[in-house]
């Protein structure tokens, strides 16, 4: 069974960073590539950012909203996908969930972690 | 970017009805990158449909999606109350970019 379980959410003050983890199991997570989408309250669903797996060449591709303040990480080795999110701002507030991709759409979500950026 | 709008906002049906789901490309997308998403309250998405019609694992086969170009549809041939939740489209574009509408809310009339 394939599960995500995200973490490092919490509270945050304008300006600070965070980084959240996603720690999978169940699939071969070396061959997935993977994303980030993020929920604010009460809102609709919005792509943070992808990284392809290694052998694809590991690169990352990421929104325009958070591009240059954001940086999505893989570590194969502990199964993990990381979100490390600096130049934090208050429209960043929402659930963060990891998600695989596969073809185009993403098969395989988390339960999400909570990222409240507020003075 | 293309935008997807999602009509209606709102879908008021009862338990046995049938639903039809809108998505509406502002631009013509491939089909094999459209997607369609169930969310209900508290929970992660879950994958529905894909590439429009092909559906996820374990989904039941009241759930169809069709289209081409910019006008795509999800239906729900007969409605248990379990299926009642906010839906997206999805689909992949250039740059690259993953674009999601806004949503529809099916609510128990």
């Amino acid at each position: 069974e394939v599960q995500l379980v995200e973490s490092g959410g919490g509270l945050v003050k304008p300006g600070g960073s965070l980084r959240l983890s996603c720690a999978a199991s169940g699939f071969t997570f070396s061959n997935a590539w993977m994303s980030w989408v993020r929920q604010a309250p009460g809102k609709g669903l919005e792509w943070v950012g992808r990284i392809k797996s290694k052998t694809d060449g590991g690169t990352t591709d990421y929104a325009a909203p958070v591009k240059g303040r954001f940086t999505i990480s893989r570590d194969d080795s502990k199964i993990t996908l990381y979100l490390q999110m600096n130049s934090l701002k208050t429209e960043d507030t929402a659930v963060y969930y990891c998600a695989t991709i596969s073809g185009y759409r993403f098969q395989y979500w988390g339960q999400g972690t909570l990222v409240t950026v507020s003075s | 970017e293309i935008v997807l709008t999602q009509s209606p906002g709102t879908l008021s049906l009862s338990p046995g009805e049938r639903a039809t789901l809108s998505c509406r490309a502002s631009q013509s997308v491939s089909s094999t990158y459209l997607a369609w998403y169930q969310q209900k309250p508290g929970q992660a998405p879950r994958l529905l449909i894909y590439g429009p019609s092909s559906r996820a694992t374990g989904i039941p086969d009241r759930f169809s999606g069709s289209g081409s170009g910019t006008d795509f549809t999800l239906t729900i041939s007969r409605l248990e109350p379990e299926d009642f939740a906010v839906y997206y489209c999805q689909q992949y574009g250039s740059s690259p970019s993953y674009t999601f509408g806004q949503g529809t809310k099916l609510e128990i009339k």
